[in-house]
């Protein structure tokens, strides 16, 4: 089956940096994406990787090993407005998001 | 540019009663998706569309119907709504099958 897997919930201090992490089984792979989504409110872009390496974005970036099956994202600087929950989503081989549960994540002052 | 629009933003339905949950993007995309979306759970694909009049099963397409009968509208139907049915639903569209999906606001649906 395919299978998505990241932690359910993650707190982090304003001002740190954080990495959540993402391990995926999936029949095919067309690229891994990782999108914001705050309580209430629609997921919203944030990064996409199909390659293997490092992607950054600002304060944002994003890493994919897909011979490990893995990815990160790395949210540095964190503020206050960064508390949501961060979903990973793979690509399969037909071209369909499969999605993780989401991270939640929290950040304290 | 409004982007993708949903509505209602929130219904409560009886069981076995029926709605329609609307959907509309101005992107001129061809790809769009209605998801839903159970807490502690990932979104799951519903139906989706490649273009105007074509149209095909997600993952869990069980009581639901659609149809696209322009590139701009994508509305999901619920014929008998059940219990199994609450969930928050999402629309989305994309450029093409490997791009970027941009979701819309959503619709909150209880069936009691």
């Amino acid at each position: 089956g395919q299978n998505i897997d990241q932690p359910t919930e993650m707190t982090a201090t304003e001002g740190a940096i954080v990495q959540i992490n993402c391990t995926y089984q999936t029949s095919g792979f067309n690229g891994l994406f990782w999108y914001q989504q705050h309580a209430g409110e629609a997921p919203t872009f944030l990064s996409y990787n199909v390659l293997d390496g490092l992607e950054e974005k600002g304060r944002f970036s994003s890493f994919l090993s897909r011979s490990k099956g893995y990815s990160y994202l790395l949210l540095k600087e964190l503020q206050m407005k960064d508390s949501a929950s961060y979903l990973c989503a793979v690509m399969d081989s037909n071209y369909q998001l499969i999605w993780g549960a989401g991270t939640k994540l929290i950040i304290k002052p | 540019n409004a982007g993708v629009t949903q509505t209602p933003k929130f219904r409560i339905l009886k069981i076995g009663q029926s709605m329609t949950l609307q959907c509309t993007q101005d992107m001129n995309h061809n790809y769009m998706y209605w998801y839903r979306q159970d807490p502690g759970m990932g979104l799951k694909l519903i139906y989706y569309s490649v273009g105007a009049g074509i149209t095909d099963k997600g993952e869990v397409p069980n009581g639901y119907n659609v149809s696209r009968s322009t590139t701009e509208d994508f509305p999901l139907r619920l014929e008998l709504a059940a219990p199994s049915q609450t969930s928050v639903y999402f629309c989305a569209s994309g450029l093409a099958e490997s791009e970027t999906q941009y979701f819309g606001p959503g619709t909150r649906l209880l069936v009691l």
